[in-house]
Formats: structure tokens, C-alpha cells, sequence
């Protein structure tokens, strides 16, 4: 049983385009995170949102938590080239334990 | 170190052969967590430790899975007689509180391949 849907799992746009990831879950989680993740490398954290309903801006990525706390958007705004990168989402768990979403693959052509 | 540090960062094994892989945390960071990564594919938890407790082991795939970290700082996952479908990444992370605002440092993960 997946606990966090990830979607699209797959988006190939042109360059200048705006996209949006949706991260959808049943459960509640403490705080939702964003990670970017690139080809042999770790993930690396994005941003954690922790209020039901917050708004986060960092550049021209725009995260937005849900006011019930188990679903999560990314907007990107005129994507660019350097934006390619598999894009996952986290719930962390009372408990402790980060949960993954399958994780979106962006590809952005010049 | 400044970041998290696992080793090595590529192993090949054959079926059947015991293999360690090493993860030094951030110093001083309290949790330290270990996934499974599959190409393309979001990491799995397996285990998590606060210092060296081992609070959850649930996500460990088999028995011959096992992990450690004896004095809270350097952990390592031991996979026992490796099955070719133990072939994937394996992420280590840690963090320095379990505040709901604190996200994870990974380290840029072992490749395992079991030929």
C-alpha cells in the first residue's frame, strides 16, 4: 500500500512552461517535505512545510501544504533546463519515519 | 564531515556473498535512517535509529538484513547470502532532531549489484 501517491510520475515539458506535482495521501503527516533528487546522488531536501494550509516560495518553486495536512502541491514556474531531476515528496510520520512518494521524473528541453 | 558519507559508493557481489555498507552520519546527529532505492523509484525505509537504539526495523526486506550502530555515530547495513533482487541503492540519512520542521541530509548512496 502506497501511503503517498505521487503524481504525474513522468513530465517532459519545453523550456518556460509551468507544471505542478501533486503528492496525495489518506493519512495525516507531522510535516510534508520536497526533495530533488538528481542521477547518482542522494536526495537533497527542498523545503518542509509544516502548517495546514502554508504557502512556501523559493524562487520560482512555489509548495502549498493542505489545510488537512495529507496532501502537497509543487508549481514550478517557467520551468528551466536546470530544473531536470526526480522530484520526490516525504510525509514524516508521528513516529518519526519519513514516508517517500514514488517520486515525479522532470525533464525540461531547451 | 560536513555532509553524510557512505562507503563504498559502488559494489558488485556475487549471489550468495555477505556485504557491508557503511554510513558516517553528520556529527552529532541523533537519528539516522537507512532506504532502499529501485531506479526512477522514490527510497523505502528500512530501519531507523535514535543514537543507538533501534526504534523501527519494520521496512527490512528479510533476516538477512541487518543493522547496527553501536555507539550512535557510524552505522552498517549487513546483507546476509545477497539475492539478486537486493540489487538497488541504499540510502543513508540522518538528522539532527526529530522535529516535524527538520528535514533529512542523504548521503549520495551505495550501488549495489548482485551478479
Amino acid at each position: 500500500t502506497q501511503l503517498l501517491e505521487q503524481s504525474p510520475q513522468f513530465l517532459s515539458i519545453q523550456e518556460g512552461e509551468n507544471l505542478t506535482v501533486y503528492c496525495n495521501s489518506s493519512s495525516v503527516f507531522s510535516s510534508l517535505q520536497w526533495y530533488r533528487q538528481e542521477p547518482g546522488e542522494g536526495p537533497v531536501l527542498l523545503v518542509t512545510v509544516v502548517t495546514g494550509g502554508e504557502v512556501k516560495k523559493l524562487k520560482r518553486l512555489t509548495f502549498q501544504f493542505g489545510d488537512a495536512r495529507k496532501d502537497s502541491s509543487l508549481h514550478i514556474t517557467a520551468a528551466q533546463p536546470g530544473d531536470t531531476g526526480l522530484y520526490l515528496c516525504a510525509g514524516l510520520q508521528l513516529a518519526g519515519k519519513l514516508i517517500f512518494g514514488q517520486g515525479t521524473t522532470l525533464q525540461v528541453k531547451p | 564531515g560536513a555532509g553524510v558519507s557512505q562507503s563504498p559508493r559502488y559494489k558488485v557481489a556475487k549471489r550468495g556473498q555477505d556485504v557491508a555498507l557503511r554510513c558516517d552520519p553528520i556529527s552529532g546527529h541523533v537519528s539516522l535512517f537507512w532506504y532502499q532505492q529501485a531506479l526512477g523509484q522514490g527510497p523505502e525505509f528500512l530501519t531507523y535509529f535514535q543514537n543507538e537504539a533501534q526504534l523501527d526495523k519494520s521496512g527490512l526486506p528479510s533476516d538477512r538484513f541487518f543493522a547496527e550502530r553501536p555507539e550512535g555515530s557510524v552505522s552498517t547495513l549487513k546483507i546476509q547470502r545477497t539475492q539478486q533482487e537486493d540489487s538497488a541503492v541504499y540510502l543513508c540519512a540522518s538528522s539532527a532532531h526529530r522535529s516535524r520542521g527538520y528535514g533529512y541530509t542523504f548521503g549520495s548512496g551505495t550501488r549495489l549489484t548482485v551478479v
